[in-house]
């Protein structure tokens, strides 16, 4: 079973528009990790972001984090029809190796 | 250098038979993951190496499923007397974790491009 949500679980928009996508987990973490995965193809590693950090960008990505809610929020902007995707936050725990993926958001950015 | 190659990239199986699904990682990466997506799911972890030793097998979802690592390179996913419940892409990652001492780590994980497993 995979922990927390990430919602919402699809979202439309036009070009141009700007996307966000959340993501809820339960369990304290040491780092959490924003990856694409576009139809058929493997997970593209997009953004990592610390525990002891609250926000990061690259490029047209901006990503924060609050852990004392527990929450992340991945925020693209000027959306283009490549954008278009499943995102997954995965949460690396504070013990152990592995990243726990939430269900993920499917994005559809309309040209 | 290349990314994380799988092969294969597709395969069919009767239910009952036993097949092996590669992963070659990232040249220098110590850690290597294997995880099990469903359709319209995010991946599950299965099983975690550090070079040749499995630290971490709690994931796999049954005794059919072996992972072996040999010499901390390629490593083999094994699922025996394959079920239609595996009917799975299947996903290798690696990543260079952190070393006492050492710079941050590069905690990211860099998948493949998985192994689609149908079985019948």
């Amino acid at each position: 079973s995979q922990q927390g949500e990430e919602d919402p679980q699809a979202l439309s928009i036009q070009e141009g528009e700007n996307a966000t996508m959340n993501c809820s987990y339960k369990t304290s973490i040491n780092n959490l990790q924003w990856y694409r995965q576009n139809s058929g193809r493997g997970l593209v590693h997009l953004i990592l972001i610390r525990s002891n950090e609250r926000e990061k960008h690259s490029g047209r990505l901006r990503v924060t984090l609050d852990t004392s809610k527990k929450s992340s929020s991945l925020l693209i902007t000027a959306s283009r029809a490549a954008d278009t995707a499943s995102y997954f936050c995965a949460r690396s725990p504070l013990y152990g190796n592995k990243l726990v993926f939430g269900a993920g958001t499917i994005l559809r950015v309309k040209s | 250098g290349a990314g994380v190659s799988q092969s294969p990239r597709y395969k069919v199986a009767k239910r009952g038979q036993d097949v092996a699904l590669r992963c070659d990682p990232i040249s220098g990466h110590v850690s290597l993951f294997w995880y099990q997506q469903a359709l319209g799911q995010g991946p599950e972890f299965l099983t975690y190496f550090q070079n040749e030793a499995q630290l971490d097998k709690s994931g796999l979802p049954s005794d059919r499923f072996f992972a072996e690592r040999p010499e901390g390179s390629v490593s083999t996913l094994k699922i025996q007397r394959t079920q239609q419940e595996d009917s799975a892409v299947y996903l290798c990652a690696s990543s260079s974790p952190r070393l006492a001492g050492g710079p941050p780590s590069t905690d990211t994980q860099y998948f493949g491009p998985g192994t689609r497993l149908t079985v019948l």
